[in-house]
Protein backbone atom coordinates (compact mmCIF):
# COMPACT_ATOMS: atom_id res chain seq x y z
CA UNK A 1 0.00 0.00 0.00
CA UNK A 2 1.55 3.24 -0.93
CA UNK A 3 -0.74 5.37 1.69
CA UNK A 4 -2.78 8.27 0.58
CA UNK A 5 -2.63 9.50 -3.04
CA UNK A 6 -3.27 12.98 -4.10
CA UNK A 7 -3.67 14.48 -7.81
CA UNK A 8 -2.48 16.55 -8.79
CA UNK A 9 0.70 18.30 -6.38
CA UNK A 10 0.13 21.80 -7.62
CA UNK A 11 -2.85 23.62 -9.30
CA UNK A 12 -2.36 27.27 -11.12
CA UNK A 13 -5.74 28.41 -12.13
CA UNK A 14 -7.30 31.70 -13.02
CA UNK A 15 -9.49 32.94 -10.89
CA UNK A 16 -13.54 32.01 -12.28
CA UNK A 17 -12.15 28.68 -13.46
CA UNK A 18 -13.06 25.59 -12.23
CA UNK A 19 -11.10 22.71 -10.21
CA UNK A 20 -11.26 19.24 -9.21
CA UNK A 21 -8.63 17.31 -7.18
CA UNK A 22 -8.44 13.83 -6.70
CA UNK A 23 -8.02 11.61 -3.40
CA UNK A 24 -6.90 8.18 -3.59
CA UNK A 25 -6.90 6.69 0.17
CA UNK A 26 -5.33 3.36 2.37
CA UNK A 27 -7.77 0.63 0.48
CA UNK A 28 -8.98 -0.68 4.06
CA UNK A 29 -9.76 2.60 5.69
CA UNK A 30 -13.53 3.76 5.47
CA UNK A 31 -13.02 7.35 6.34
CA UNK A 32 -11.67 10.06 4.04
CA UNK A 33 -11.31 13.65 4.92
CA UNK A 34 -10.37 16.97 3.70
CA UNK A 35 -9.31 19.49 4.97
CA UNK A 36 -7.40 23.06 3.66
CA UNK A 37 -4.34 24.70 5.53
CA UNK A 38 -3.30 28.03 4.30
CA UNK A 39 0.06 29.76 5.23
CA UNK A 40 0.74 29.33 9.09
CA UNK A 41 -2.14 27.72 9.74
CA UNK A 42 -3.02 24.60 11.26
CA UNK A 43 -5.54 22.29 8.38
CA UNK A 44 -9.24 23.47 8.85
CA UNK A 45 -11.47 20.60 8.39
CA UNK A 46 -13.77 20.69 5.08
CA UNK A 47 -15.70 17.19 5.30
CA UNK A 48 -15.70 13.90 5.74
CA UNK A 49 -17.23 10.65 4.25
CA UNK A 50 -17.23 7.16 5.88
CA UNK A 51 -17.75 4.96 3.17
CA UNK A 52 -19.81 6.64 0.44
CA UNK A 53 -21.70 8.91 2.94
CA UNK A 54 -20.89 12.32 3.26
CA UNK A 55 -21.70 12.60 7.06
CA UNK A 56 -20.13 16.60 8.05
CA UNK A 57 -19.50 19.58 5.58
CA UNK A 58 -17.63 22.63 7.51
CA UNK A 59 -19.46 26.00 7.53
CA UNK A 60 -16.27 26.83 5.35
CA UNK A 61 -17.65 24.90 2.26
CA UNK A 62 -19.24 27.31 0.35
CA UNK A 63 -21.88 26.33 -2.21
CA UNK A 64 -19.00 26.36 -4.62
CA UNK A 65 -17.41 23.70 -3.32
CA UNK A 66 -18.68 19.85 -3.60
CA UNK A 67 -17.10 16.70 -2.65
CA UNK A 68 -17.94 13.13 -3.71
CA UNK A 69 -16.61 9.80 -2.93
CA UNK A 70 -18.53 7.15 -5.31
CA UNK A 71 -18.61 3.85 -4.41
CA UNK A 72 -16.17 4.60 -1.09
CA UNK A 73 -13.21 4.41 -2.70
CA UNK A 74 -11.37 7.50 -4.72
CA UNK A 75 -12.92 11.22 -3.77
CA UNK A 76 -12.80 14.49 -5.87
CA UNK A 77 -12.71 17.93 -4.04
CA UNK A 78 -14.66 20.12 -6.93
CA UNK A 79 -14.00 24.07 -6.73
CA UNK A 80 -16.19 25.82 -8.68
CA UNK A 81 -15.45 29.76 -9.87
CA UNK A 82 -12.24 29.69 -7.88
CA UNK A 83 -11.38 32.63 -5.98
CA UNK A 84 -7.85 33.87 -4.90
CA UNK A 85 -9.54 33.42 -1.48
CA UNK A 86 -8.78 29.48 -2.56
CA UNK A 87 -5.24 29.25 -2.50
CA UNK A 88 -4.13 27.37 -0.58
CA UNK A 89 -3.07 23.70 0.20
CA UNK A 90 -5.86 20.89 0.37
CA UNK A 91 -4.89 17.79 2.35
CA UNK A 92 -6.76 14.41 2.13
CA UNK A 93 -6.42 12.04 4.58
CA UNK A 94 -8.34 8.52 5.60
CA UNK A 95 -8.53 6.43 8.78
CA UNK A 96 -10.17 2.82 10.06
CA UNK A 97 -13.08 3.86 12.58
CA UNK A 98 -11.87 3.14 15.91
CA UNK A 99 -8.23 3.77 14.88
CA UNK A 100 -5.62 5.02 17.63
CA UNK A 101 -3.36 5.99 15.37
CA UNK A 102 -4.98 8.93 13.79
CA UNK A 103 -5.23 9.71 10.49
CA UNK A 104 -3.12 9.10 7.52
CA UNK A 105 -2.72 12.57 5.13
CA UNK A 106 -1.74 12.69 1.48
CA UNK A 107 0.64 15.08 0.52
CA UNK A 108 -1.80 17.40 -0.62
CA UNK A 109 -2.84 19.56 -3.38
CA UNK A 110 -1.39 23.40 -3.68
CA UNK A 111 -3.90 25.53 -4.88
CA UNK A 112 -2.87 28.83 -6.37
CA UNK A 113 -5.31 31.27 -8.19
CA UNK A 114 -4.40 33.96 -9.76
CA UNK B 1 -12.54 30.40 16.46
CA UNK B 2 -9.53 28.65 17.64
CA UNK B 3 -10.40 25.80 19.84
CA UNK B 4 -7.02 24.34 19.61
CA UNK B 5 -4.03 27.01 20.00
CA UNK B 6 -0.10 26.66 20.10
CA UNK B 7 1.15 29.97 21.40
CA UNK B 8 4.84 29.41 20.36
CA UNK B 9 5.09 29.47 16.34
CA UNK B 10 8.78 28.71 16.78
CA UNK B 11 11.24 26.62 19.04
CA UNK B 12 15.39 25.79 18.86
CA UNK B 13 16.63 23.31 21.31
CA UNK B 14 20.29 21.84 20.90
CA UNK B 15 20.77 18.80 19.72
CA UNK B 16 20.23 16.38 22.82
CA UNK B 17 18.43 18.84 24.79
CA UNK B 18 14.65 18.30 25.62
CA UNK B 19 11.83 19.77 23.08
CA UNK B 20 8.81 20.99 24.87
CA UNK B 21 6.40 21.60 22.79
CA UNK B 22 2.64 22.94 24.16
CA UNK B 23 -1.10 22.72 23.47
CA UNK B 24 -3.88 24.80 24.70
CA UNK B 25 -7.64 23.93 24.43
CA UNK B 26 -11.03 25.40 24.43
CA UNK B 27 -13.47 23.01 23.87
CA UNK B 28 -14.44 21.19 26.97
CA UNK B 29 -15.82 18.42 24.45
CA UNK B 30 -12.43 17.16 23.46
CA UNK B 31 -11.38 13.66 24.75
CA UNK B 32 -9.11 12.80 22.23
CA UNK B 33 -5.45 14.24 21.53
CA UNK B 34 -2.74 13.81 18.88
CA UNK B 35 0.65 14.94 17.64
CA UNK B 36 1.44 15.40 14.05
CA UNK B 37 4.43 16.49 12.40
CA UNK B 38 4.95 17.96 8.76
CA UNK B 39 8.12 17.97 7.11
CA UNK B 40 7.99 20.20 4.29
CA UNK B 41 6.22 19.20 1.20
CA UNK B 42 4.93 16.85 2.75
CA UNK B 43 1.21 15.72 4.58
CA UNK B 44 1.07 15.58 8.19
CA UNK B 45 1.85 12.55 10.08
CA UNK B 46 0.83 10.87 13.25
CA UNK B 47 3.77 10.98 16.05
CA UNK B 48 1.74 10.22 19.08
CA UNK B 49 -1.78 10.58 20.34
CA UNK B 50 -3.74 10.33 24.35
CA UNK B 51 -7.00 10.04 25.47
CA UNK B 52 -8.63 11.78 28.15
CA UNK B 53 -9.20 8.84 30.42
CA UNK B 54 -4.96 9.09 30.40
CA UNK B 55 -2.33 11.99 31.55
CA UNK B 56 0.65 10.43 29.94
CA UNK B 57 1.61 8.16 27.18
CA UNK B 58 4.97 7.44 26.11
CA UNK B 59 6.65 5.68 22.91
CA UNK B 60 10.33 5.70 22.49
CA UNK B 61 11.74 9.64 22.76
CA UNK B 62 7.87 11.31 22.95
CA UNK B 63 5.83 11.76 25.63
CA UNK B 64 2.34 13.62 25.48
CA UNK B 65 0.98 14.77 28.80
CA UNK B 66 -2.40 15.64 29.32
CA UNK B 67 -3.47 18.51 32.20
CA UNK B 68 -7.38 18.28 31.94
CA UNK B 69 -8.09 20.98 34.49
CA UNK B 70 -5.88 23.05 32.87
CA UNK B 71 -7.28 22.13 29.12
CA UNK B 72 -3.78 21.97 28.52
CA UNK B 73 -0.80 19.50 26.78
CA UNK B 74 2.22 19.21 26.16
CA UNK B 75 5.15 16.90 23.96
CA UNK B 76 8.31 15.93 25.12
CA UNK B 77 10.99 15.06 22.87
CA UNK B 78 13.67 13.60 24.28
CA UNK B 79 16.36 13.73 22.95
CA UNK B 80 16.25 16.01 20.43
CA UNK B 81 17.64 14.92 16.86
CA UNK B 82 18.10 16.49 13.91
CA UNK B 83 15.85 14.96 11.95
CA UNK B 84 13.06 16.24 14.59
CA UNK B 85 12.97 19.69 12.69
CA UNK B 86 9.94 20.08 11.49
CA UNK B 87 6.55 21.57 12.02
CA UNK B 88 4.72 20.34 14.91
CA UNK B 89 0.74 20.23 15.01
CA UNK B 90 -1.29 19.66 18.22
CA UNK B 91 -4.82 18.39 17.04
CA UNK B 92 -8.11 17.65 19.66
CA UNK B 93 -11.19 15.59 18.79
CA UNK B 94 -14.46 14.65 20.23
CA UNK B 95 -14.01 11.02 19.13
CA UNK B 96 -14.45 8.66 22.80
CA UNK B 97 -17.80 10.31 23.74
CA UNK B 98 -19.12 12.06 20.59
CA UNK B 99 -17.97 9.71 18.07
CA UNK B 100 -16.75 12.54 16.31
CA UNK B 101 -13.60 12.07 14.37
CA UNK B 102 -12.89 15.46 12.68
CA UNK B 103 -9.51 17.21 14.28
CA UNK B 104 -8.98 20.72 15.08
CA UNK B 105 -5.94 21.71 14.60
CA UNK B 106 -3.27 24.28 16.29
CA UNK B 107 -1.32 26.39 14.26
CA UNK B 108 2.15 24.64 14.52
CA UNK B 109 4.92 25.13 16.33
CA UNK B 110 8.08 25.00 13.88
CA UNK B 111 11.16 23.12 15.54
CA UNK B 112 14.85 23.56 14.60
CA UNK B 113 17.50 21.26 16.76
CA UNK B 114 21.06 22.87 16.07
CA UNK B 115 23.97 20.59 15.78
Amino acid sequence: DTGVSQDPRHKITKRGQNVTFRCDPISEHNRLYWYRQTLGQGPEFLTYFQNEAQLEKSRLLSDRFSAERPKGSFSTLEIQRTEQGDSAMYLCASSLTGSDYGYTFGSGTRLTVV
Amino acid sequence: DQQVKQNSPSLSVQEGRISILNCDYTNSMFDYFLWYKKYPAEGPTFLISISSIKDKNEDGRFTVFLNKSAKHLSLHIVPSQPGDSAVYFCAASARLVSNDYKLSFGAGTTVTVRA
